[in-house]
């Protein structure tokens, strides 16, 4: 079955720096990834989905990357804020609308 | 604020209890999902419903089960409860079933056993 891989260390990053996160997947490649922003004790927020045909998709300064060859997907926050500071998911549907999401990447960022 | 309610927020048992969860999805939105979040795990996808009818099944345990009614809202039954299953509960809900779906998640409910 597919499996996400997300970088289960904390990510330690000055403000004003580009954040980048990681997200691989085991099998085929899905038709579309996303991610999502999660705060302590509350439900995740979506920020962004990138189909397996586009190479990239920009919103504000954020930025996702889909290589289907790596079978990997980055994920970039420029000009990062304190306020950035959330642990991230990486979710695709495993087919037949079962979802799958990672563990997740803990960021802060330091004033 | 997602426009996705569900009650409880907190809730304390005992294992061999029984609790229901409620969702209510976001106005006009078909699809409702349940996912569980306890630290070792992460997020585990159990369950999705469709306009009432189930459309996928993930890691769900038997002792659970799940309903959405004709109002679209959703529960979610848990049975027999054990101490593992102390956890984050999340109802999320789409415009519908189908590809690509962003997901609007709930508050979600605290559930601890005891």
């Amino acid at each position: 079955s597919q499996k996400i891989e997300q970088n289960s260390e904390a990510l330690n990053i000055q403000e004003g720096k580009t954040a980048t996160l990681t997200c691989n997947y085991t099998n085929y490649s899905p038709a579309y990834l996303q991610w999502y922003r999660q705060d302590p004790g509350r439900g995740p927020v979506f920020l962004l989905l990138i189909r397996e045909n586009e190479k990239e998709k920009r919103k504000e300064r954020l930025k996702v990357t889909f290589d289907t060859t790596l079978k990997q997907s980055l994920f970039h926050i420029t000009a990062s804020q304190p306020a950035d500071s959330a642990t991230y998911l990486c979710a695709l549907d495993e087919g037949t609308y079962k979802y799958i999401f990672g563990t997740g990447t803990r960021l802060k960022v330091l004033a | 604020d997602s426009g996705v309610t569900q009650t409880p927020k907190h809730l304390i048992t005992a294992t061999g209890q029984r609790v229901t969860l409620r969702c209510s999805p976001r106005s006009g939105d078909l699809s409702v999902y349940w996912y569980q979040q306890s630290l070792d795990q992460g997020l585990q996808f159990l369950i999705q419903y469709y306009n009432g009818e189930e459309r996928a099944k993930g890691n769900i345990l038997e002792r659970f089960s799940a309903q959405q009614f004709p109002d679209l809202h959703s529960e979610l039954n848990l049975s027999s409860l054990e101490l593992g299953d102390s956890a984050l509960y999340f109802c999320a809900s789409s415009e519908s079933g189908g590809d690509p779906n962003e997901q609007f998640f709930g508050p979600g409910t605290r559930l601890t056993v005891l």
